[in-house]
């Protein structure tokens, strides 16, 4: 139990285009989905906080007009990455938090973007 | 906010070795979780250990909250248990701050 999906699982787009990542929660709910960032050799840092119906919380220096976070459902999550440039190239990872339970994390397999 | 620090950064061992990987944390977390990053990027669950200790075939974890500390066994490593272990706490909203890892290879 407890597998999340994300689509694509690797990108490779032009600068200036928008580029959408789907993240999925395949056999629970998760009213509350996380999206990270990880740089090659680096940690994961979180960029925003996704709940469902509402608008997402961004973490201090993240761009809210650069990464547009939609979660329309308990189970989907997705993450908009707007006129991309070479810099937004990047391992992004999301996570879900069950309903019940013990509120641990369960991550998504990540989507490497490359823009070109 | 809360700071996580990982040690040691690297390690190098010989298949068969038990090695220790600790994480520090700067204030006191109702949640601590460690995680295995395969070399291809995926995250796997290990433990969820805010307190106390866990054991799971050759990992086991123990968490002192008092002192804020968690450990990370493993035993007879095989080379399957390469890549980059994370501990991670809560921040905010249930978002979590990560440490920077612990960055393990395992030579046959």
């Amino acid at each position: 139990g407890a597998v999340v999906s994300q689509h694509p699982s690797r990108v490779i787009c032009k600068s200036g285009t928008s580029v959408k990542i789907e993240c999925r929660s395949l056999d629970f709910q998760a009213t509350t989905m996380f999206w990270y960032r990880q740089f090659p050799k680096k940690s994961l840092m979180l960029m925003a906080t996704s709940n469902e119906g509402s608008k997402a919380t961004y973490e201090q220096g993240v761009e809210k007009d650069k990464f547009l976070i939609n979660h329309a459902s308990l189970t989907l999550s997705t993450l908009t990455v707007t006129s991309a440039h070479p810099e937004d190239s990047s391992f992004y990872i999301c996570s879900a938090s069950s309903l019940a339970g013990v509120r641990t994390q369960y991550f998504g397999p990540g989507t490497r973007l490359l823009v070109l | 906010g809360i700071q996580v620090e990982q040690s040691p950064p690297d390690l190098i061992l010989q298949e068969g070795a038990n090695s220790t990987l600790r994480c520090n944390f700067s204030d006191s977390v109702n949640n601590l979780q460690w995680f295995h990053q395969n070399p291809w990027g995926q995250l796997i669950n290990l433990f969820y250990i805010p307190s106390g200790t866990k054991q799971n075939g050759r990992l086991s974890a123990t968490t002192v909250a008092t002192e804020r500390y968690s450990l990370l066994y493993i035993s007879s490593s095989q080379t399957t248990d390469s890549g980059v272990y994370f501990c991670a706490v809560p921040r905010g909203a249930d978002g979590l701050t990560f440490g920077k890892g612990t960055h393990l290879i395992i030579q046959p």
